[in-house]
């Protein structure tokens, strides 16, 4: 099983629709989450971390699961700019970040 | 406030030779990490320089080596380059205390024939 794991998508969705994301993650010692978000051949941008009790930041909430180990990220009210793939990140006592592959998003009009 | 910037922003090499890629931390970030995107492939740790020393590296050969200087920017160095190094190297810089808050620079995409 790889350490952290996402649905590559695309996720493909009208503009105003609520998406969400799904992370899984092995190491059950890991300590922090975070999603990122990468545009077309740009560098990765912090998003949200992902506090044990969840957290929201206007459109985007962001929760985590430590019993079934997975993190999630719901987008509502989708917009075309919302369009990226979004990087799942956890970091466990190391201090070393593990990238998932991203899940792609594509919102249409 | 400037952000983390990379240079060069291209780099063409052949087989075998050695890359020496560079960065330059947002100012009052003591952490660099290095990564490597290759085409299809997630973000692979490669190394992680904090106040002038190599914390952790990740799962690739020696022949991949860095630095950080005292103004805390930092040089990858890669050498006897092989095909399969082809691919977006990025650097990012986190705050001292804030180590899991990373923010990135614009990479250097390194192409070698």
């Amino acid at each position: 099983r790889k350490e952290v794991e996402q649905d590559p998508g695309p996720f493909n969705v009208p503009e105003g629709a609520t998406v969400a994301f799904n992370c899984t993650y092995s190491n059950s010692a890991s300590q922090s989450f975070f999603w990122y978000r990468q545009d077309c051949r740009k560098e990765p941008k912090l998003l949200m971390s992902v506090y044990s009790s969840g957290n929201e930041d206007g459109r985007f909430t962001a929760q985590l699961n430590r019993a079934s180990q997975y993190i999630s990220l719901l987008i509502r009210d989708s917009k075309l700019s919302d369009s990226a793939t979004y990087l799942c990140v956890v970091k466990g006592g190391s201090y070393i970040p593990t990238f998932g592959r991203g899940t792609s998003l594509i919102v249409h009009p | 406030e400037a952000g983390v910037t990379q240079s060069p922003t291209h780099l063409i090499k052949t087989r075998g030779q050695q890359a020496t890629l560079r960065c330059s931390p947002i100012s009052g970030h003591t952490s660099v990490y290095w990564y490597q995107q290759a085409l299809g492939l997630g973000l692979q740790f490669l190394l992680w320089y904090d106040e002038g020393e190599e914390r952790n590296r990740g799962n690739f050969p020696p022949r991949f080596s860095g630095r950080q200087f005292p103004n805390y920017s930092s040089e990858l160095n890669v050498n006897a380059l092989e095909l399969e190094d082809s691919a977006l190297y990025l650097c990012a810089s986190s705050s001292p205390g804030l180590v899991y808050e990373q923010y990135f620079g614009p990479g250097t995409r390194l192409t070698v024939t």
